[in-house]
């Protein structure tokens, strides 16, 4: 079955630091998508990034990077000179493309906290 | 182009009542449909998904069911609430047969049930 774990449950950054969310997944399945999305505290759920299982490229949008490793199961993503509005829940999530049910899973999700 | 829509925003409900909350997508046909809760600091789990009209697949047994009536719309109920149900419910949609093109949530319902 799928799983993600994000063990990080919260961290506190002062303003202007760099942090790095992880994500650690699970999968059978050769051919699956990941997600990352960002939850303000509005409740409402911000798509950030998908990617690929064949996609190992990291990526960088503006101040945003991934770090996508298939070798160990990870898909990280990195906030670079964090600000206040970067606070948030951020959630990890997988979805199988061959096997098991077309969802979303999700990992329990990181509360990230930007101190000015 | 597609929007979803969640309604209501916020409901607070006494134990042992009713629960109807409808989410409907515009601009689209046959998607995939999902329905989520968020219980209180914790992670998104999900409570049902759908193909297609009257297809309801539940993921976790609980005091909830779900209903397809139409193409684009999506029913969440209870005929008795309990306490356990508060959370925040979030609908999504995504096209059908093709996971690589994401997942659109809607704006969400808090309820609170008293």
């Amino acid at each position: 079955a799928q799983k993600v774990t994000q063990a990080q449950t919260e961290i506190s950054v002062v303003e202007k630091e760099d942090v790095t969310l992880d994500c650690v997944y699970e999968t059978r399945d050769t051919t699956y998508y990941l997600f990352w999305y960002k939850q303000p505290p509005s409740g409402e759920l911000v798509f950030l990034i998908r990617r690929n299982s064949f996609d190992e490229q990291n990526e960088i949008s503006g101040r945003y990077s991934w770090n996508f490793q298939k070798s160990t199961s990870s898909f990280n993503f990195t906030i670079t000179a964090s600000q206040v509005v970067d606070s948030a829940v951020y959630f990890c999530a997988l979805s199988e493309a061959t096997r098991g049910r077309r969802a979303l899973t999700f990992g329990s999700g990181t509360r990230l906290q930007v101190q000015p | 182009s597609q929007t979803i829509h969640q309604w209501p925003a916020t409901l607070v409900q006494p134990v042992g009542s009713p629960l109807s909350l409808e989410c409907t997508v515009e601009g689209t046909s046959n998607p995939n449909l999902y329905w989520y809760r968020q219980a209180a600091g914790r992670g998104l789990q999900l409570l049902f998904y759908s193909v297609g009209i009257g297809q309801i697949s539940s993921e976790v047994p609980q005091n909830l069911s779900a209903s397809r009536p139409q193409d684009r719309q999506f029913i969440l109920s209870s005929k008795k609430l309990l306490l356990s149900d508060s959370g925040f419910y979030l609908c999504a949609w995504s096209v059908q047969g093709k996971a690589n093109y994401g997942y659109t949530f809607g704006s969400g319902t808090r309820l609170t049930v008293v």
